[in-house]
Order: structure tokens, then C-alpha cells, then sequence
């Protein structure tokens, strides 16, 4: 079965560092995921991408995150400077359908530690 | 907005007993629902997902799930679970119209021997 890879899966960082998440969806995926789970709570939704371009984001994606699709295969997600409170498991999602979540596939998460 | 709910947070069963997990959701419309579960070190897997139609749900690794409009729940049961069920399970709700889900709290599942 096809994966969504993620890369690294464990990143340490100070805080007010910047730090780069790596996603390689699936090959013929056109929509991508970012969500994270901050330990004990819930997993949230942080932004979706198409067409190069996002086509949603939550609160919590502020001007601190990015993401880009640097090339054909990469999906990034880029933490300028880091607080304490990025600390969480990130997951990257690819789908080859927009709506509905239907054939949503999720990587097996980056573990951020900010100390 | 959107919630979901998963009252248990953890749930002890014995291998080859029953399980059931259970999922409410506030939604307005009749949203699209599924469950994850995430083994360690793993990624989210799709169990199952409920769009329409038959309101119960068959997914992979034997699990099923109903769908109950008048409770507002979409409960996951499998009736004999294995040592490798033992994992962390996730319900999801998702709006007709979007594309982003809306997670639960988790349920962490320890299998006894």
C-alpha cells in the first residue's frame, strides 16, 4: 500500500529556531495535510494545500508557519521560530480527493520537541 | 462549530472479549465520520468511514461501527479483539461541504492477555 513518508521523525530544537517538517506524499496525490497533536490532547488541523496554494487554515496556523511544495515530490512545513508550545506530534495527510476526506492517508507524524 | 467526543479515555479489555468505543458528535447536518487508529509509532490508519446509506459500517481488521442519528453517535465494536488491537483509536468528523477533519480526545486501548 502506497505511504505518506515524514521526515525526521524526531526533530529537537531551541526555542526561536526555525525548523523545516518534510513530507513526501503519495505520488499522484494532489491534496495535502498538515495536523499536529500537542501530547494529551487532541489532533487539530492545522492547513490544507492545493494547487499551490493553501486552500484552508485553522487559527493556529499563523504568520510563524509556512508550507510549501518546494518540488514535485516534497510537502513542507516550516516553523520560523519555534515557541515551547509548537511542541506536539506533526502529521502529514495526502488525498486524491478534495472533499470529504474520503481516502485521506496520514504519515506516521514528526515528534517536535522545543526546549 | 464541530465537536467530537470520545468519553473514554482509556479502556482495558482481555484478549478475545468484546470492545466497544464510543464516539458522539455535535454537528448540525448529517456530517461524514470515521475512526483512526494509531498503533505506536505508526501513523493514523483508516478503520472506517459512515458518508450515507447503511448505517452500520464494516471496516478493516474486523472492526464495525453504527451510525445512530438520534444519539448523535458512531460507536466502534469488534467482538473479539487480538493483542495487536491494542492501540490508541480516534473518531473524526468531517463537515459534507469541507475537508478538514475534526478529531476526538483518543481512546487508548491495552489488551490483557
Amino acid at each position: 500500500e502506497p505511504e505518506v513518508t515524514q521526515t525526521p521523525s524526531h526533530q529537537v530544537t531551541q526555542m526561536g529556531q526555525e525548523v523545516i517538517l518534510r513530507c513526501v506524499p503519495i505520488s499522484n496525490h494532489l491534496y495535502f495535510y498538515w495536523y499536529r497533536q500537542i501530547l494529551g490532547q487532541k489532533v487539530e488541523f492545522l492547513v490544507s494545500f492545493y494547487n499551490n496554494e493553501i486552500s484552508e487554515k485553522s487559527e493556529i496556523f499563523d504568520d510563524q508557519f509556512s508550507v510549501e511544495r518546494p518540488d514535485g515530490s516534497n510537502f513542507t512545513l516550516k516553523i520560523r521560530s519555534t515557541k515551547l508550545e509548537d511542541s506536539a506530534m506533526y502529521f502529514c495527510a495526502s488525498s486524491d480527493v478534495g472533499r470529504t476526506n474520503e481516502k485521506l492517508f496520514f504519515g506516521s507524524g514528526t515528534q517536535l520537541s522545543v526546549l | 462549530a464541530q465537536s467530537v467526543t470520545q468519553p473514554d479515555i482509556h479502556i482495558t479489555v482481555s484478549e478475545g472479549a468484546s470492545l466497544e468505543l464510543r464516539c458522539n458528535y455535535s454537528y448540525g447536518a448529517t456530517p461524514y465520520l470515521f475512526w483512526y487508529v494509531q498503533s505506536p509509532g505508526q501513523g493514523l490508519q483508516l478503520l472506517l468511514k459512515y458518508f450515507s446509506g447503511d448505517t452500520l459500517v464494516q471496516g478493516i481488521k474486523g472492526f464495525e461501527a453504527e451510525f445512530k442519528r438520534s444519539q448523535s453517535s458512531f460507536n466502534l465494536r469488534k467482538p473479539s479483539v487480538h493483542w495487536s488491537d491494542a492501540a490508541e483509536y480516534f473518531c473524526a468528523v468531517v463537515e459534507a461541504a469541507g475537508n478538514k477533519l475534526t478529531f476526538g480526545g483518543g481512546t487508548r486501548v491495552l489488551v490483557k492477555p
